[in-house]
């Protein structure tokens, strides 16, 4: 089942400019986490933020939690040609990883 | 850091073929391993959970004659696709988590097999 929804479905900008997505979700979570995957390869872990948290920063990345809203999002700063990626934010509740639909970043050099 | 190891990473075999999957955690032990599947430029759906001596939990609408998933140790869970047929064709991809540390732990993911059914 799918948990959430990401927004936006694809995300297109210049290098040195900063990336922005949304992840909403509907039911209570332990924690949620943030993963890359380029194109056709597994999912890398780049962050994880825990329901009593609000921030959390990890180089570029900066991470928000809004548990009353049932939302996050993921800012990149300063991206990079690297960076283009498919994003995805997870919800960890009841012992299971349940991932929201994506945002395909195109970072242009 | 830990490493998930799915082998194979691409499968090409003909309709009727039974393919299998196998997910190892290589320097962890994992109570409980994931199998998803990924539609091309889709998210990942869950298709169960796989506790390490027991049987696997599926999630709703994934059959679990089709999809047979063994945990026989705590390092190593296959997926076995049976009877596959063309819409069985697919990027499958495990993961692994060790329930014994504390909970608020990120999961560990394999590289996933590209599975094509012709």
């Amino acid at each position: 089942s799918q948990q959430g929804e990401e927004d936006p479905q694809a995300l297109s900008i210049q290098e040195g400019e900063n990336a922005t997505m949304n992840c909403s979700y509907k039911t209570s979570i332990n924690n949620l986490q943030w993963y890359r995957q380029n194109s056709g390869r597994g999912l890398v872990h780049l962050i994880l933020i825990r329901s009593n948290e609000r921030e959390k920063h990890s180089g570029r990345l900066r991470v928000t939690l809004d548990t009353s809203k049932k939302s996050s999002s993921l800012l990149i700063t300063a991206s990079r040609a690297a960076d283009t990626a498919s994003y995805f934010c997870a919800t960890d509740g009841d012992r299971k990883l349940i991932f929201g639909t994506g945002t395909r970043l195109q970072v242009f050099p | 850091g830990a490493v998930v190891s799915q082998h194979p990473s691409r499968v090409i075999c003909k309709s009727g073929t039974s393919v299998k999957i196998e997910c190892r955690s290589l320097d962890f032990q994992a109570t409980t391993m994931f199998w998803y599947r990924q539609f091309p430029k889709k998210s990942l759906m869950l298709m169960a959970t796989s506790n390490e001596g027991s049987k696997a939990t599926y999630e709703q609408g994934v059959e679990k004659d089709k999809f047979l998933i063994n945990h026989a140790s705590l390092t190593l869970s296959t997926l076995t696709v049976t009877s596959a047929h063309p819409e069985d064709s697919s990027f499958y991809i495990c993961s692994a988590r060790d329930f014994g540390r504390t909970s608020n732990q990120p999961q560990h993911f394999g590289d996933g097999t590209r599975l094509s059914i012709l």
